[in-house]
């Protein structure tokens, strides 16, 4: 069975701190996606990255899969409120059938 | 309109119950997902489709049922409701346009009694 694991589980830091979110497995995937949610609402894609050490910016957000394609990595740079929310990674693998596997959650709360 | 559409957005029903949630896109996608989320549980599969005469068990698939009436329609069923099938209940799609990315309903907050 294919896991991914999401740390931390809870995050609370003050507004214009960065931080790192990461996401473990043993396993290796195809890609690697990235959702955030609010909440009452569905998660909403924010990247998916593919190529073994890919490196993909979304303004203060940066993306890293790992070199093995095992792992990957959320950084957020200068953490506006707005920015609070679930974050979730989640693993593709193609000789599974095509279906995601999601890490736990990254729970983040960006106080003003 | 939204992409993915689910209804009811909230319901609350009693233990026995057959409940339907509905779920609609218009992504023009071929697969689609029925996923429950649970706190500290994460998103797990329930049934999922990867054409109209293709259905499949995920990992948490007992007490629920699916059925695929079009393309753009994927309906999960509770047969008898239980209080433990109190959850977030979530729809999705995705095709290979997108690598696969998902794109989710807002979801359905069920809750048995």
């Amino acid at each position: 069975t294919q896991l991914l694991e999401q740390s931390p589980q809870f995050l609370s830091i003050q507004e214009g701190e960065n931080l790192t979110v990461y996401c473990n497995s043993s396993s290796v995937f195809s890609s690697l996606q990235w959702y955030r949610q609010e909440p009452g609402e569905g998660p909403v894609l924010l990247v998916t990255v593919v190529t073994g050490g890919e490196v993909k910016k979304l303004k203060r957000l940066t993306f890293q899969f790992g070199d093995a394609r095992k792992d990957s990595s959320l950084h957020i740079t200068a953490a506006q409120p707005g920015d609070t929310g679930l974050y979730l990674c989640a693993g593709l693998d193609y000789n599974q059938g095509g279906k995601l596997i999601f890490g736990q959650g990254t729970e983040l709360s960006v106080k003003p | 309109d939204a992409d993915v559409t689910q209804t009811p957005r909230n319901r609350i029903t009693k233990t026995g119950k057959r409940i339907m949630l509905e779920c609609s896109q218009t992504k023009g996608h071929d697969r689609m997902y029925w996923y429950r989320q649970d706190p500290g549980l994460g998103l797990r599969l329930i049934y999922y489709s990867f054409d109209v005469k293709d259905i499949n068990k995920g990992e948490i698939s007992d007490g629920y049922s699916v059925s695929r009436q079009a393309q753009a329609k994927f309906s999960l069923s509770l047969e008898s409701a239980i209080p433990n099938q109190t959850a977030l209940y979530f729809c999705a799609t995705s095709d290979f346009r997108r690598a696969y990315g998902y794109t989710f309903g807002s979801g359905t907050r069920l809750t048995v009694v």
